[in-house]
């Protein structure tokens, strides 16, 4: 078991380009979620798929974010037309179904946006 | 959905045991209380959580309240390592997803 990985684990990119991340969770798990952190404060909650299905999206997730989970595995999370207010860390976490509340975190990925 | 109140920041003294409190006032009588804990530049990790009786695993205890409005994470022996920010939160087993509030920043001394 090498629990969640991400990648990349730094991104900086300019204003207005588009970025996208990738999260492979635990191979077992089978629901995986999105969150961001800002400096100082707690995750929030993006999104989270069982399976391949997107089930819940937060309504911090504006039309320029999208997720996908194509086959039940891993995960992206892409960020269209960047703004500097995206500049956070995207962290990523898989639990299984059984067990939702035990949410196994990625490293994250440390975007930076200028 | 219920609330969960914190310290912003605690010390404690290397190998002394640390008492974490949360305050829960408004909790219902199905929310679970969950504990994670933020390591320094890396992502959040489960530590524990109880529904109303006193809880113990490898990493911490946990000790409810009987009136399940408060509740404490108990580390028997902090070391460098807990130095972290801890998270009190409360989920329904129905619920799928996270809400972390500002936690409570441990530092441990020396």
């Amino acid at each position: 078991d090498t629990g969640v990985s991400q990648d990349p684990r730094h991104k900086i990119t300019k204003r207005g380009q588009n970025v996208t991340f990738r999260c492979d969770p635990i191979s077992e798990h089978n629901r995986l979620y999105w969150y961001r952190q800002t400096l100082g404060q707690g995750p929030e909650f993006l999104t989270y798929f069982q399976n391949e299905a997107q089930l819940e999206k937060s309504r911090l997730l504006s039309d320029r974010f999208s997720a996908e989970r194509p086959k039940g595995s891993f995960s992206t999370l892409e960020i269209q037309r960047t703004e500097q207010g995206d500049s956070a860390m995207y962290l990523c976490a898989s639990s299984t179904r059984d067990h939702p509340y035990e949410q196994y975190f990625g490293p994250g990925t440390r975007l930076t946006v200028t | 959905d219920a609330k969960t109140t914190q310290p912003n920041s605690m010390e404690s003294n290397e190998e002394e045991p640390v008492h974490l409190p949360c305050n829960h006032s408004t909790i219902s009588g199905t929310d679970y209380i969950h504990w994670y804990r933020q390591l320094p530049s890396q992502g959040p990790e489960y530590v524990i959580h109880g529904l109303t009786s006193n809880v113990n695993n490898r990493m911490a205890s946990l000790a409810i309240a009987e009136d399940r409005k408060s509740s404490t994470l108990i580390l028997h022996r902090a070391t460098l390592r807990d130095a972290a920010v801890y998270y009190c939160i409360l989920m329904k087993t129905s619920y799928d997803k996270v809400i972390f509030g500002p936690g409570t920043s441990l530092s441990v001394i020396p």
